[in-house]
């Protein structure tokens, strides 16, 4: 079965990076493009940006390009994505889905999410 | 972008009542609108996919219509496991964006 297991809680400072992984199983890794959505505490979810898992190609929301990095290591089937320039309002759940029939019919995998927390 | 608006934003109801969501879209996504069922502390669930279309596995008590600008969930028959906060999604542009969620408490 369709599986998506992300990184454990984190706790960095202002200024700092971080990297969250997002382990996958289940299925071919290459097949199907990788989301990323965030939910910061009392806001809805957002849309962070996509890699594709087979070549490799990225696409991100405006307000992240600047700060974030997705990555993707296809003999580990894992996807990651790197946010640097941490700030407060950088605190949130962060989720990476995937959609098997495509982006258009909703995500139906998802990982269990990844708390970060940025506090000096 | 898209801005998607849910109404109500909260909502109290009892077991065996039937309730909706309604899920307004700022300008026409066609049918590219999906429901997610969230529970604290864990990630969303897909429930339904085109504005209508039941996700495989999901309790037939959950229904979806709409088209346009305009879109409701509804609910039959509530059950405990129910009560939750569901989001709406547009998946016609990108970005994609979500609604700000609609929390189901039990009354």
């Amino acid at each position: 079965q369709v599986e998506l297991v992300q990184s454990g809680a984190d706790v960095k400072k202002p200024g700092a990076s971080v990297k969250v992984s997002c382990k996958t199983s289940g299925y071919t890794f290459t097949t199907y493009t990788i989301v990323w959505v965030c939910q910061a505490p009392g806001h809805r979810l957002e849309w962070m940006g996509w890699v594709n898992a087979g070549n490799g190609d990225t696409k991100y929301s405006q307000k992240f390009q600047d700060r974030v990095t997705f990555t993707r290591d296809t003999s580990a089937s894992t996807a990651y994505m790197e946010l640097s320039s941490l700030r407060s309002e950088d605190t949130a759940v962060y989720y990476c889905a995937i959609s098997l029939g495509g982006f258009a019919y909703g995500f139906d995998y998802w990982g269990q999410g990844t708390l970060l927390t940025v506090s000096s | 972008d898209i801005q998607m608006t849910q109404t109500p934003s909260s909502l109290s109801a009892s077991v065996g009542d039937k309730v909706t969501i309604n899920c307004r879209a700022s300008q026409t996504i066609a049918t590219y609108l999906n429901w997610y069922q969230q529970k604290a502390g864990e990630a969303p669930k897909l429930l339904i996919y085109a504005a209508s279309t039941l996700r495989s596995g999901v309790p037939s008590r959950f229904s979806g219509s709409g088209s346009g600008t305009s879109f409701t969930l509804t609910i039959n028959t509530l059950q405990p496991d129910d009560f939750a906060t569901y989001h709406c999604q547009q998946s016609y542009s990108t970005p994609t964006t979500f609604g700000q969620g609609t929390k189901l408490e039990i009354q």
